[in-house]
C-alpha cells in the first residue's frame, strides 16, 4: 500500500461548481497536511496547510482533515477556470523531513 | 522577494551525455531541495541541503546523479551519464530555516529535460 494515494483524474468540471479533491494515508503519525497548487509548466505553489486534524478555510478554499480516516480533502467553492491546474497533497510528521506526495489530480474548469 | 531561480528552462540532450542544471534559492533560505517529477506524478526529492550540509541524499541515484550546494547559496545537480528514463522536470525548492515537514517549501519553474 502506498503512503499516499490520490486519484490523477483528470477532473472537469463548469465554472461555479463545487469541487471535492481527496487523497487518504496509510501512517497515522502523520501530522502536516498540505495542498499545492501547480500551474502547467510552473513549479508547485503552496495554497492550504493544514496541522493534525480539523478544518481551515481561505477564501474559497477549505482544506479537510480526517485523521480517524486518514482521509485529507481539498473543496473550492465557486470554481473558476482560473483554477485549472494540478492539485497535489504533501502530508508529512515532525519525525521525518521528508514530506510524502501524492501523484496530483488535473482539473480543468470550463467556462 | 525574488522567487527561486532555476537555469536551463529546457533541455535537450542524447543518452549517455552530461546536464547540470542551477538553481539560486529564495535568498536566506536554509534549506534547499531538488525533486524529479516524471509526468503525471509527484515530486520525488532526490537530495535536500540544510546550509552546505546534505540532510537525505537517499533517493539520490549516486552512480549517475551528484549535486553540490556551494557557501550554501546556489546549487548544481549533474546527471553523468543521462539515461532514458531520466527524461522529467527537475524542481528545485527552498525553505527558510531546518527543512521540516511542516515547513513551506517555495519552488522555482523546473526545468524540463527531454533525453533522446
Amino acid at each position: 500500500q502506498k503512503e499516499v494515494e490520490q486519484d490523477p483524474g483528470p477532473l472537469s468540471v463548469p465554472e461555479g461548481a463545487i469541487v471535492s479533491l481527496n487523497c487518504t494515508y496509510s501512517n497515522s503519525a502523520f501530522q502536516y497536511f498540505m495542498w499545492y497548487r501547480q500551474y502547467s509548466r510552473k513549479g508547485p505553489e503552496l495554497l492550504m496547510y493544514t496541522y493534525s486534524s480539523g478544518n481551515k478555510e481561505d477564501g474559497r478554499f477549505t482544506a479537510q482533515v480526517d485523521k480517524s480516516s486518514k482521509y485529507i480533502s481539498l473543496f473550492i467553492r465557486d470554481s473558476q477556470p482560473s483554477d485549472s491546474a494540478t492539485y497535489l497533497c504533501a502530508i508529512g510528521t515532525s519525525g521525518n523531513r521528508k514530506l510524502i506526495w501524492g501523484l496530483g489530480t488535473s482539473l480543468a474548469v470550463n467556462p | 522577494e525574488a522567487g527561486v531561480a532555476q537555469s536551463p528552462r529546457y533541455k535537450i540532450i542524447e543518452k549517455r551525455q552530461s546536464v547540470a542544471f542551477w538553481c539560486n534559492p529564495i535568498s536566506g533560505h536554509a534549506t534547499l531541495y531538488w525533486y524529479q517529477q516524471i509526468l503525471g506524478q509527484g515530486p520525488k526529492l532526490l537530495i535536500q541541503f540544510q546550509n552546505n550540509g546534505v540532510v537525505d541524499d537517499s533517493q539520490l541515484p549516486k552512480d549517475r546523479f551528484s549535486a553540490e550546494r556551494l557557501k550554501g547559496v546556489d546549487s548544481t545537480l549533474k546527471i553523468q551519464p543521462a539515461k532514458l528514463e531520466d527524461s522529467a522536470v527537475y524542481l528545485c525548492a527552498s525553505s527558510p530555516w531546518t527543512g521540516g515537514a511542516g515547513e513551506t517549501q517555495y519552488f522555482g519553474p523546473g526545468t524540463r529535460l527531454l533525453v533522446l
